[in-house]
C-alpha cells in the first residue's frame, strides 16, 4: 500500500511566523502535491513538484514555496503565516506513469492566531 | 474561473436510496474523470474513474456515467449505504499536465439508517 505522511495533525501557529509543513511518500512517486481544503471551496492546488528540485505553482501558490530535495519528501513552506492561511493541508502524490491516480495523506488542521 | 462545477453541496437520503451527484467541464481537453471519497479525518481516495470513450463505468455499487457531447459525468450510488456517508470530489485532468488534477467543490452525502 502508498502510504503518505504528514508530519503534524495538528498545528498552532501565530501571525508571522515561518510554518512548515512536511510530507513523505513511500512509494518512489515521481509527482508531489500540496492542496488546501476549505468548506465549500473545495481542493485547491498550492503547488506541485513532478522531479527532485522541480515545481510549478498550482492557482492559489501566493504566501507559499515549497522544497524537494528528495524524491520521497515535498515540504510546503508558509514564509509568514497570516490567518487568512487557517486552513486543512492535504499532501498527495501520484507515480508520474500516466495512472493519474493521486494517493493522499491525512491532512494537517493547521490554526494561525 | 471553477473549471469543474459540482452539484448539489450536500445531499441527505434514506438507507436503500440512489444518491447522484453531477459534475459538468469546460475544457475538452480534459481526457480523465475519478471520483474521490474523504471519510472525516483522512485524506481523499480513489472511488472511480472513466475516459471519455465509454460511457459508463461500474465498480460494486458505484457507476460513473459520461456524456461526452454535454461535457458532464455523474455519480450514482446504488443501495446507499451508512457507511457511504462522507465527501465526494468530482476531478478531472489532461495528457501531459503531470498527472495535475482539477477538483470540483465537493458534495457532502448523509445516508440515514
Amino acid at each position: 500500500d502508498v502510504k503518505v505522511t504528514q508530519s503534524s495533525r495538528y498545528l498552532v501557529k501565530r501571525t508571522g511566523e515561518k510554518v512548515f509543513l512536511e510530507c513523505v511518500q513511500d512509494m518512489d512517486h515521481e509527482n508531489m502535491f500540496w492542496y488546501r481544503q476549505d468548506p465549500g471551496l473545495g481542493l485547491r492546488l498550492i503547488y506541485f513538484s513532478y522531479d527532485v528540485k522541480m515545481k510549478e505553482k498550482g492557482d492559489i501558490p501566493e504566501g507559499y514555496s515549497v522544497s524537494r530535495e528528495k524524491k520521497e519528501r515535498f515540504s510546503l513552506i508558509l514564509e509568514s503565516a497570516s490567518t487568512n492561511q487557517t486552513s486543512m493541508y492535504l499532501c498527495a502524490s501520484s507515480s508520474g506513469t500516466a495512472t493519474y491516480e493521486q494517493y493522499f495523506g491525512p491532512g494537517t488542521r493547521l490554526t494561525v492566531t | 474561473q471553477q473549471q469543474v462545477k459540482q452539484s448539489p453541496q450536500s445531499l441527505i437520503v434514506q438507507k436503500g436510496g440512489i444518491p447522484i451527484i453531477n459534475c459538468a467541464y469546460e475544457n475538452t481537453a480534459f481526457d480523465y474523470f475519478p471520483w474521490y471519497q474523504q471519510f472525516p479525518g483522512k485524506g481523499p481516495a480513489l472511488l472511480i474513474a472513466i475516459r471519455p470513450d465509454v460511457s459508463e463505468k461500474k465498480e460494486g455499487r458505484f457507476t460513473i456515467s459520461f456524456n461526452k457531447s454535454a461535457k458532464q459525468f455523474s455519480l450514482h450510488i446504488m443501495d446507499s449505504q451508512p457507511g457511504d456517508s462522507a465527501t465526494y470530489f468530482c476531478a478531472a485532468s489532461m495528457q501531459g499536465g503531470s498527472e495535475k488534477l482539477v477538483f470540483g467543490k465537493g458534495m457532502k452525502l448523509t445516508v440515514n439508517p
